[in-house]
């Protein structure tokens, strides 16, 4: 079991520019969740899916973003037409719907920081 | 809609002391709730998971309570040390008309400073 890796680690981009962001969730999960955390801020739910049915988006995710889990794998995250305010941090968990006392316990990633100039 | 909120948004101890930390929440019908540790820059590791069902869970030095019909949970921290430093977060999953898709909503965290 390594964990949820998330790649990259630091993105800065220029304003207008698109970016991708790549979660691994730990293996045998089949929820995936995506989060966005500002600095302050606890964070805030974008996306979920079980296995790759992408089941809910949040008000937050504007037509810019995209996000994919093929295969019900690792998934990615689009950011089409960067701007300023979407500089934060991009957390992905993962947690295995069965029940048992841990049901749903998510794991998260280090994250993905991106800074939009 | 959930609301989630952290009591003190900051605190500080000197090391050896035991703490709480409290988080509230609006809507009961939660699935479950976990708590987390942040360091500076970091992702978030999961300290303790209650369900529902349950009232409290414990690990190590920590204990998470649950009062779902009150819409509170504590979070005690035993002989707290200045590793214990980090921002620390509460969360409840939604269980809205009896199903649970896990989604999480945060508190805003509170900043725990333990000094030697």
């Amino acid at each position: 079991d390594t964990g949820v890796s998330q790649d990259p680690r630091h993105k800065i981009t220029k304003r207008g520019q698109n970016v991708t962001f790549r979660c691994d969730p730990i293996s045998e999960h089949n929820r995936l969740y995506w989060y966005r955390q500002t600095l302050g801020q606890g964070p805030e739910f974008l996306t979920y899916f079980q296995n790759e049915a992408q089941l809910e988006k949040s008000r937050l995710l504007s037509d810019r973003f995209s996000a994919e889990r093929p295969k019900g794998s690792f998934s990615t995250l689009e950011i089409q037409r960067t701007e300023q305010g979407d500089s934060a941090m991009y957390l992905c968990a993962s947690s295995l719907a069965r029940r048992g006392p841990t049901y749903n316990e998510q794991f998260f990633g280090p994250g993905t920081r991106l800074t939009v100039l | 809609k959930q609301e989630v909120t952290q009591i003190p948004a900051a605190l500080s101890v000197p090391e050896g002391e035991n703490l709480v930390l409290n988080c509230s929440f609006t809507d009961s019908a939660i699935y479950n709730l976990q708590w987390f540790r942040q360091d500076p820059g970091k992702g978030l590791t999961s300290l303790l998971l209650i369900q529902s069902s349950q009232r409290e869970q414990t690990s190590g030095r920590l204990n998470a309570s649950l009062d779902k019909s009150s819409g509170r949970s504590t979070l005690y921290i035993a002989a707290s040390q200045p590793g214990d430093s980090a921002t620390y977060l509460c969360a409840v999953a939604g269980n809205a008309g009896g199903t649970s898709y896990g989604k999480l909503t945060f508190g805003q965290g509170t900043i725990l400073t333990v000094h030697p």
